[in-house]
């Protein structure tokens, strides 16, 4: 089975703080993704890549950024940590290729940001 | 804006009964969907896909797709306890878009 592993599971940090997530994915795939999970707002997708050293903006990428410079890793940085921020972040990786949505995606089990 | 609606429930089922979610979507070119369980704290994982009009059984869950109508659904029969969860529709064009999920209680 696919395994999207996450760094941390539970993670408190500072307003003001720059804050790394990460992500790693063993099965060689080429898409990934980051999304934050609120209550009553579902999954909203903050950033992917499709390939190595290649990201793209999702829905709400605004105070974050990422970076790919292996295939497995793709990280989620807060530049400067805000209290709107406290969320659960969730990466998943996918088989599919480029824009392909033929296959679903697995997800890692999650890091619960709290931001104080 | 293309949107996947789901009730967000509780919808409550008796063990032993089938639970029914349903879907639907506004993106008329979609062309894959997908049925993620979620237990709480815990992350999504995919348990259906569909891809053609008609019925896909695996298991106890059945997923079913009408593309004319825009609509999904996922039945599971003989509900247990342990199907408690949150049920997240996913439709994909060019990209998976995610309903905000169903929560369905099975009674004991």
């Amino acid at each position: 089975d696919v395994k999207v592993t996450q760094s941390s599971r539970y993670l408190v940090k500072r307003t003001g703080e720059k804050v790394f997530l990460e992500c790693v994915q063993d099965m060689d795939h080429e898409n990934m993704f980051w999304y934050r999970q609120d209550p009553g707002l579902g999954l909203r997708l903050i950033y992917f890549s499709y390939d190595v050293k290649m990201k793209e903006k999702g829905d709400i990428p605004e105070g974050y950024s990422v970076s790919r410079e292996k295939k497995e890793r793709f990280s989620l940085i807060l530049e400067s940590a805000s209290t709107n921020q406290t969320s659960m972040y969730l990466c998943a990786s996918s088989l599919a290729t480029g824009r392909q949505v033929d296959y679903g995606y697995t997800f890692g089990s999650g890091t619960r940001l709290t931001v104080v | 804006q293309k949107e996947v609606e789901q009730n967000s429930g509780p919808l409550s089922v008796p063990e032993g009964a089938i639970a029914s979610l349903n879907c639907t979507y506004s993106d008329r070119g979609s062309q894959s969907f997908f049925w993620y369980r979620q237990y709480s704290g815990k992350s999504p994982e995919l348990i259906m896909s569909i891809y053609s009009n008609g019925d896909k059984e695996d298991g106890r869950f059945t997923a079913q797709l009408n593309k004319a109508s825009q609509y999904v659904s996922l039945l599971i029969r003989d509900s247990q306890p342990s199907d408690s969860a949150t049920y997240l529709c996913a439709v994909a064009n060019d990209k998976i878009i995610f309903g905000k999920g169903t929560r369905l209680h099975i009674l004991p």
